[in-house]
Order: C-alpha cells, then structure tokens, then sequence
C-alpha cells in the first residue's frame, strides 16, 4: 500500500499570501487530520476530518481550515500568512477505529517570509 | 498546556547502550503511542499500548505503562547510529476522535 503523500513538500510564501496544502491518506482510510509542528510549540492538532465532516479542530484562528472530499483525500488552507505560520504541516490518516495508530506523511515545510 | 511530556529533552548515547525515555500525561488514556521523527520529516508509528497493558514488546523496543502514575517508558535496546531521531509520546483526550496530544519529544544521538 502507498503511505500518505503531501504535497508540495516546500513552500515559500510571503506574508499576507494565502497558501493550499494537500493531502492523500492511505487507501481505505478515512479519516485525515492535520498538525502543525514548530520549534517554539511542538507537534499541535489543527483539525481532523472523517467522511468529509470536519469533526475536531485545535485552538488555531479562523484562517486556518480544511476540507475532506469523497475520495477522503484533504486539503488545508490558510489565509493571510503570518511569519509565525512558517511550520511543517503533517498530514496523518488512520481507519475508521477511533483511537488506532495514525499514519503521516511527510510534510510540507512552509516558509513565511 | 501538552498532555505528555517527555523526559529527558536530549540523550547522548553510544551504540550498542541502551536508551530510556519517560513521558508523562495528565488525563485518564484509552491508550498511549510512540512515534520516532527523523530530522524534520514524518512520524513513524512504533508501538501503541493499551490502558490494560503493562507491558509491550516489538523488536528493540520495550514499553511500559503505570496508569497510576500516569507514565510510560520507552526503551530502546543496542542502539545503533541509525536511532538517531527524537521520539514522541501521544495520547487521545477522551472524546477526541483522532486527536492526538504529543509530548515535547525526546532528541537521541547515538553515536557510532
């Protein structure tokens, strides 16, 4: 089975931009949550979706959001960069068992300059 | 604040020792996770454990798990160079679907 892809893997931006992060979780899964992981705050949850419902989000602002199509893959989207956005953003998906292990991919290292 | 919290932050070590990592959590737990990142990439799933479990064995890696403490442990035995990542405990609020909550992680160098 292929493993999660993200892509890009690397972005530039500058501030003010707005920026699309993709996600394929593995074939059969459906469900796909986000996280964000900077040197200051960690590995942090940003949202998590299942059969297209946006079912959990962490505590980040309003420009920060994302979508699940019927194919379960994802986007993720966020509006009006800030340099503190400049993160890696993982993607991970697991089965439809609540509370299995998750599986990431490797991430889109996004620059904000 | 985060749910688990690693200890030590960094471990220095040579290969063939053996690595211990603590973690810590503050809510009750369905189950506590491990996962290993290399510099700046994805995680890696290395062992899951139930709040029922103890104990958990896969490969080199041994986990325990005292709920009364609210604490894990993960050993590694004879590392080798290539361990060389930081390792994360996670666990799931209860309720939270597929929410993860990870600690700080721990950094290991194991030096050839």
């Amino acid at each position: 089975k292929a493993g999660v892809t993200q892509t890009p893997r690397y972005l530039i931006k500058t501030r003010g931009q707005q920026v699309t992060l993709s996600c394929s979780p593995i074939s059969g899964h459906r469900s796909v949550s986000w996280y964000q992981q900077t040197p200051g705050q960690g590995l942090q949850f940003l949202f998590e979706y299942f059969s297209e419902t946006q079912r959990n989000k962490g505590n980040f602002p309003g420009r920060f959001s994302g979508r699940q199509f019927s194919n379960s893959r994802s986007e993720m989207n966020v509006s009006t960069l800030e340099l503190g956005d400049s993160a890696l953003y993982l993607c991970a998906s697991s089965r439809d068992r609540e509370e299995r292990e998750q599986y990431f991919g490797p991430g889109t290292r996004l620059t904000v300059t | 604040s985060q749910q688990g919290e690693e200890d030590p932050q960094a471990l220095s070590i040579q290969e063939g020792e053996n690595a211990t990592m603590n973690c810590s959590y503050k809510t009750s737990i369905n189950n506590l996770q491990w996962y290993r990142q290399n510099s700046g990439r994805g995680l890696v799933h290395l062992i899951l454990i139930r709040s029922n479990e103890r104990e958990k064995h896969s490969g080199r890696l041994r986990v325990t798990l005292d709920t009364s403490k609210k604490s894990s442990s993960l050993l590694i035995t004879a590392s080798r160079a290539a361990d060389t990542a930081s390792y994360f405990c996670a666990t799931y609020l209860s309720g939270g679907y597929n929410k993860l909550i990870f600690g700080a992680g721990t950094r290991l160098a194991v030096h050839p």
